[in-house]
Protein backbone atom coordinates (compact mmCIF):
# COMPACT_ATOMS: atom_id res chain seq x y z
CA UNK A 1 0.00 0.00 0.00
CA UNK A 2 0.95 3.70 -0.91
CA UNK A 3 2.52 5.65 2.35
CA UNK A 4 3.25 9.70 2.76
CA UNK A 5 5.42 10.82 5.22
CA UNK A 6 6.58 14.42 6.58
CA UNK A 7 8.94 15.39 8.96
CA UNK A 8 9.56 16.81 11.32
CA UNK A 9 5.65 17.15 12.88
CA UNK A 10 6.30 20.29 14.83
CA UNK A 11 9.25 23.06 14.05
CA UNK A 12 9.90 25.74 15.74
CA UNK A 13 12.24 28.53 13.91
CA UNK A 14 13.48 31.43 14.92
CA UNK A 15 12.85 34.60 12.01
CA UNK A 16 15.67 34.69 9.62
CA UNK A 17 16.71 30.96 9.87
CA UNK A 18 16.45 28.51 7.36
CA UNK A 19 14.01 25.95 6.56
CA UNK A 20 14.01 23.01 4.82
CA UNK A 21 10.84 20.26 5.21
CA UNK A 22 11.10 16.70 3.63
CA UNK A 23 8.22 14.55 2.43
CA UNK A 24 8.99 10.92 1.00
CA UNK A 25 5.88 8.95 -0.31
CA UNK A 26 6.37 5.02 -0.71
CA UNK A 27 4.66 2.40 -2.45
CA UNK A 28 4.15 4.62 -5.64
CA UNK A 29 5.91 5.64 -8.73
CA UNK A 30 5.81 8.59 -10.69
CA UNK A 31 2.93 10.80 -8.35
CA UNK A 32 2.14 14.27 -8.67
CA UNK A 33 3.40 15.68 -5.77
CA UNK A 34 2.09 19.06 -3.97
CA UNK A 35 2.74 21.10 -0.91
CA UNK A 36 0.47 23.59 0.74
CA UNK A 37 -0.17 25.65 3.51
CA UNK A 38 -3.38 25.57 5.80
CA UNK A 39 -3.84 28.98 7.85
CA UNK A 40 -6.17 28.56 11.00
CA UNK A 41 -10.00 29.07 9.82
CA UNK A 42 -8.61 29.35 6.02
CA UNK A 43 -8.63 26.64 3.31
CA UNK A 44 -5.90 25.09 2.05
CA UNK A 45 -3.33 27.03 -0.21
CA UNK A 46 -1.52 25.43 -2.76
CA UNK A 47 1.98 26.59 -3.17
CA UNK A 48 4.04 23.96 -5.44
CA UNK A 49 3.16 21.30 -7.71
CA UNK A 50 5.34 18.67 -9.23
CA UNK A 51 4.57 16.21 -12.00
CA UNK A 52 8.32 14.88 -12.76
CA UNK A 53 12.04 14.82 -11.09
CA UNK A 54 12.79 18.27 -11.13
CA UNK A 55 9.59 19.82 -12.66
CA UNK A 56 8.23 22.39 -10.22
CA UNK A 57 5.30 24.79 -10.42
CA UNK A 58 4.81 27.54 -8.24
CA UNK A 59 0.91 28.51 -7.21
CA UNK A 60 1.97 31.87 -4.81
CA UNK A 61 4.78 34.11 -5.28
CA UNK A 62 6.73 34.09 -1.70
CA UNK A 63 9.64 33.31 0.59
CA UNK A 64 9.71 29.28 -0.31
CA UNK A 65 10.95 27.00 -2.70
CA UNK A 66 10.47 23.50 -3.47
CA UNK A 67 12.54 20.98 -5.15
CA UNK A 68 12.42 17.52 -6.21
CA UNK A 69 15.61 15.49 -6.13
CA UNK A 70 14.22 12.04 -6.76
CA UNK A 71 10.81 10.60 -8.39
CA UNK A 72 9.09 10.43 -4.63
CA UNK A 73 10.86 13.02 -2.24
CA UNK A 74 9.47 16.31 -2.11
CA UNK A 75 11.36 19.24 -0.38
CA UNK A 76 10.10 22.45 0.98
CA UNK A 77 12.93 25.25 1.80
CA UNK A 78 13.46 28.47 2.60
CA UNK A 79 16.92 30.55 3.12
CA UNK A 80 15.56 33.08 5.69
CA UNK A 81 11.57 32.88 7.38
CA UNK A 82 10.13 35.30 7.86
CA UNK A 83 6.78 35.31 10.89
CA UNK A 84 4.22 35.10 7.81
CA UNK A 85 5.53 31.67 7.01
CA UNK A 86 3.96 30.44 10.05
CA UNK A 87 1.36 27.59 9.52
CA UNK A 88 0.27 24.35 8.59
CA UNK A 89 2.08 22.88 5.80
CA UNK A 90 0.79 19.89 4.36
CA UNK A 91 2.18 17.48 1.41
CA UNK A 92 0.23 15.30 -0.89
CA UNK A 93 0.26 12.90 -3.65
CA UNK A 94 -1.71 11.63 -6.36
CA UNK A 95 -1.28 8.90 -9.31
CA UNK A 96 -0.87 10.70 -12.32
CA UNK A 97 -4.16 11.36 -14.59
CA UNK A 98 -5.17 14.04 -17.15
CA UNK A 99 -3.15 16.76 -15.88
CA UNK A 100 -1.85 18.01 -12.40
CA UNK A 101 -5.14 18.13 -10.68
CA UNK A 102 -6.98 15.26 -12.21
CA UNK A 103 -10.01 13.73 -11.21
CA UNK A 104 -7.88 11.02 -9.38
CA UNK A 105 -7.55 11.83 -5.05
CA UNK A 106 -4.84 13.27 -3.31
CA UNK A 107 -3.88 11.53 -0.36
CA UNK A 108 -2.12 14.33 2.51
CA UNK A 109 0.41 13.53 5.05
CA UNK A 110 -0.50 14.40 8.59
CA UNK A 111 1.58 17.84 7.87
CA UNK A 112 4.21 20.26 9.95
CA UNK A 113 3.48 22.51 12.54
CA UNK A 114 5.74 25.43 11.88
CA UNK A 115 5.89 28.20 14.34
CA UNK A 116 8.09 31.41 13.83
CA UNK A 117 9.66 33.37 16.62
CA UNK B 1 -13.03 36.36 -3.28
CA UNK B 2 -12.95 32.70 -1.86
CA UNK B 3 -14.81 30.39 -4.87
CA UNK B 4 -16.10 28.31 -2.41
CA UNK B 5 -18.03 29.14 0.69
CA UNK B 6 -18.93 26.57 2.57
CA UNK B 7 -21.68 26.37 6.00
CA UNK B 8 -22.54 26.36 8.84
CA UNK B 9 -18.73 27.43 10.00
CA UNK B 10 -19.03 25.27 13.05
CA UNK B 11 -21.69 22.53 14.12
CA UNK B 12 -22.25 20.42 17.29
CA UNK B 13 -24.79 17.80 17.05
CA UNK B 14 -25.45 14.92 19.20
CA UNK B 15 -24.13 11.65 18.53
CA UNK B 16 -26.61 9.69 16.36
CA UNK B 17 -28.25 12.16 15.18
CA UNK B 18 -28.06 12.78 10.85
CA UNK B 19 -26.18 16.52 9.79
CA UNK B 20 -25.74 18.29 6.28
CA UNK B 21 -22.99 20.26 5.34
CA UNK B 22 -23.42 22.85 2.81
CA UNK B 23 -20.90 24.07 -0.10
CA UNK B 24 -21.08 26.25 -2.43
CA UNK B 25 -18.61 27.41 -5.62
CA UNK B 26 -18.32 29.70 -8.28
CA UNK B 27 -15.51 28.14 -10.07
CA UNK B 28 -15.81 27.63 -13.94
CA UNK B 29 -15.64 25.57 -16.13
CA UNK B 30 -16.30 22.83 -13.47
CA UNK B 31 -14.80 19.43 -13.31
CA UNK B 32 -15.08 17.95 -9.72
CA UNK B 33 -16.07 18.71 -6.56
CA UNK B 34 -14.49 16.70 -3.55
CA UNK B 35 -15.45 16.20 0.11
CA UNK B 36 -12.27 16.03 2.55
CA UNK B 37 -12.64 14.97 6.25
CA UNK B 38 -9.42 16.62 8.32
CA UNK B 39 -8.78 15.36 12.21
CA UNK B 40 -7.49 17.64 14.27
CA UNK B 41 -3.34 17.64 13.79
CA UNK B 42 -3.80 15.33 10.65
CA UNK B 43 -3.91 16.23 6.79
CA UNK B 44 -7.12 15.56 4.58
CA UNK B 45 -8.80 12.12 3.68
CA UNK B 46 -10.51 11.74 0.67
CA UNK B 47 -14.23 10.85 1.17
CA UNK B 48 -15.65 11.55 -2.20
CA UNK B 49 -15.44 13.09 -5.82
CA UNK B 50 -17.75 14.13 -8.15
CA UNK B 51 -17.67 15.22 -11.80
CA UNK B 52 -20.38 17.01 -13.02
CA UNK B 53 -21.88 14.76 -14.58
CA UNK B 54 -22.63 12.75 -11.00
CA UNK B 55 -25.52 13.60 -8.30
CA UNK B 56 -24.62 11.65 -5.60
CA UNK B 57 -21.71 9.73 -4.36
CA UNK B 58 -21.81 7.69 -0.86
CA UNK B 59 -18.95 6.37 1.05
CA UNK B 60 -20.36 4.49 4.08
CA UNK B 61 -21.81 6.93 6.12
CA UNK B 62 -20.84 10.24 4.16
CA UNK B 63 -23.16 10.98 1.52
CA UNK B 64 -22.96 13.78 -1.19
CA UNK B 65 -24.87 15.28 -3.77
CA UNK B 66 -23.98 17.75 -6.26
CA UNK B 67 -25.93 20.35 -8.49
CA UNK B 68 -24.14 21.54 -11.27
CA UNK B 69 -26.72 24.06 -12.32
CA UNK B 70 -26.86 25.68 -8.78
CA UNK B 71 -23.08 25.37 -7.80
CA UNK B 72 -24.31 23.48 -4.72
CA UNK B 73 -22.93 20.51 -3.08
CA UNK B 74 -23.82 18.75 0.48
CA UNK B 75 -22.66 16.12 2.86
CA UNK B 76 -24.65 14.26 5.05
CA UNK B 77 -23.45 12.74 7.73
CA UNK B 78 -25.96 9.45 9.20
CA UNK B 79 -26.32 8.43 12.37
CA UNK B 80 -23.18 10.64 13.99
CA UNK B 81 -20.47 8.88 15.73
CA UNK B 82 -17.97 10.43 17.82
CA UNK B 83 -15.52 10.06 15.39
CA UNK B 84 -17.11 11.97 13.14
CA UNK B 85 -15.59 15.12 15.21
CA UNK B 86 -13.61 16.74 12.87
CA UNK B 87 -13.15 19.63 10.23
CA UNK B 88 -15.22 19.03 6.60
CA UNK B 89 -13.63 20.51 3.58
CA UNK B 90 -15.21 21.17 0.07
CA UNK B 91 -13.13 21.47 -2.69
CA UNK B 92 -13.83 22.35 -6.38
CA UNK B 93 -11.73 21.97 -9.43
CA UNK B 94 -12.03 23.93 -12.69
CA UNK B 95 -11.26 21.85 -15.77
CA UNK B 96 -8.92 18.70 -15.48
CA UNK B 97 -5.93 21.73 -16.01
CA UNK B 98 -7.64 23.85 -13.58
CA UNK B 99 -6.92 25.34 -9.76
CA UNK B 100 -8.28 22.99 -6.61
CA UNK B 101 -10.46 26.01 -4.85
CA UNK B 102 -10.26 24.85 -0.89
CA UNK B 103 -13.32 26.12 1.26
CA UNK B 104 -12.66 27.10 5.08
CA UNK B 105 -14.21 24.28 6.15
CA UNK B 106 -16.93 23.17 8.59
CA UNK B 107 -15.96 22.28 12.01
CA UNK B 108 -18.47 18.92 13.34
CA UNK B 109 -18.36 18.35 17.18
CA UNK B 110 -20.83 14.83 17.99
CA UNK B 111 -20.85 15.08 21.51
CA UNK B 112 -22.61 11.73 23.63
Amino acid sequence: SQTIHQWPATLVQPVGSPLSLECTVEGTSNPNLYWYRQAAGRGLQLLFYSVGIGQISSEVPQNLSASRPQDRQFILSSKKLLLSDSGFYLCAWSVKGAGPYSNQPQHFGDGTRLSIL
Amino acid sequence: KNQVEQSPQSLIILEGKNCTLQCNYTVSPFSNLRWYKQDTGRGPVSLTIMTFSENTKSNGRYTATLDADTKQSSLHITASQLSDSASYICVASADSWGKFQFGAGTQVVVTP
